[in-house]
């Protein structure tokens, strides 16, 4: 069974610029998840969409925003890149339901602004 | 903000040598998750123990949680070179976000 996928892998961009990163979930899997892991902040949470809806969200400007299509891909889009957005972007994957799954993590984006 | 500190930041054991990693929290949690990372890439997840478990095991890993303390403990038997890697132990507090801790870089000498 393939797992969390994402793409690219690597990109860069400058400073101002709109960078989009895509996220394919493991199959079977409705939650898709969002986080970054930037130098000297660790991992935070972004986002989390679910069934097509944005469902919660982090600590993060608007200009971070993001997807869900109906086969449950997604995509994070991130407007007006600053230099501190350069990051690795993991998206994550869980069933779906009204309680915690596991999240099985994709092998992420790397993001650089300069 | 971290909810999860991991102690030791840093170690390094003989292959064959157990490794016992810590992790302590601030707040309640709804369960914790383990993970390891290699060289900067994505995450592998390890073990879940929900907040109603005492331990959990998985091959060569053993998992403790103590509400009570708001810690929780990985323990790798047997370690391997193939070990080698960080180590995150992630809670979850509702709406399923996952705070994650700094992390314990795992070092196993051949």
């Amino acid at each position: 069974e393939a797992g969390v996928t994402q793409s690219p892998t690597h990109l860069i961009k400058t400073r101002g610029q709109q960078a989009t990163l895509r996220c394919s979930p493991i199959s079977g899997h409705t939650s898709v998840y969002w986080y970054q892991q930037a130098l000297g902040l660790g991992l935070q949470f972004l986002l989390w969409y679910d069934e097509g809806e944005e469902r919660n969200r982090g600590n993060f400007p608007p200009r971070f925003s993001g997807r869900q299509f109906p086969n449950y891909s997604s995509e994070l889009n991130v407007n007006a890149l600053e230099l501190e957005d350069s990051a690795l972007y993991l998206c994550a994957s869980s069933l779906t339901g009204t309680g915690w799954n596991e999240q099985y993590f994709g092998p992420g984006t790397r993001l650089t602004v300069t | 903000s971290q909810q999860g500190e991991e102690d030791p930041q840093a170690l390094s054991i003989q292959e064959g040598e157990n490794a016992t990693m810590n992790c302590s929290y601030k707040t309640s949690i709804n369960n914790l998750q383990w993970y390891r990372q290699n060289s900067g890439r994505g995450l592998v997840h390890l073990i879940l123990i929900r907040s109603n478990e005492r331990e959990k095991h998985s091959g060569r890993l053993r998992v403790t949680l103590d509400t009570s303390k708001k810690s929780s403990s990985l323990l790798i038997t047997a370690s391997r070179a193939a070990d080698t890697a960080s180590y995150f132990c992630a809670t979850g507090t509702g709406r399923r976000a996952l705070t994650f801790g700094s992390g314990t870089r795992l070092q196993v000498q051949p």
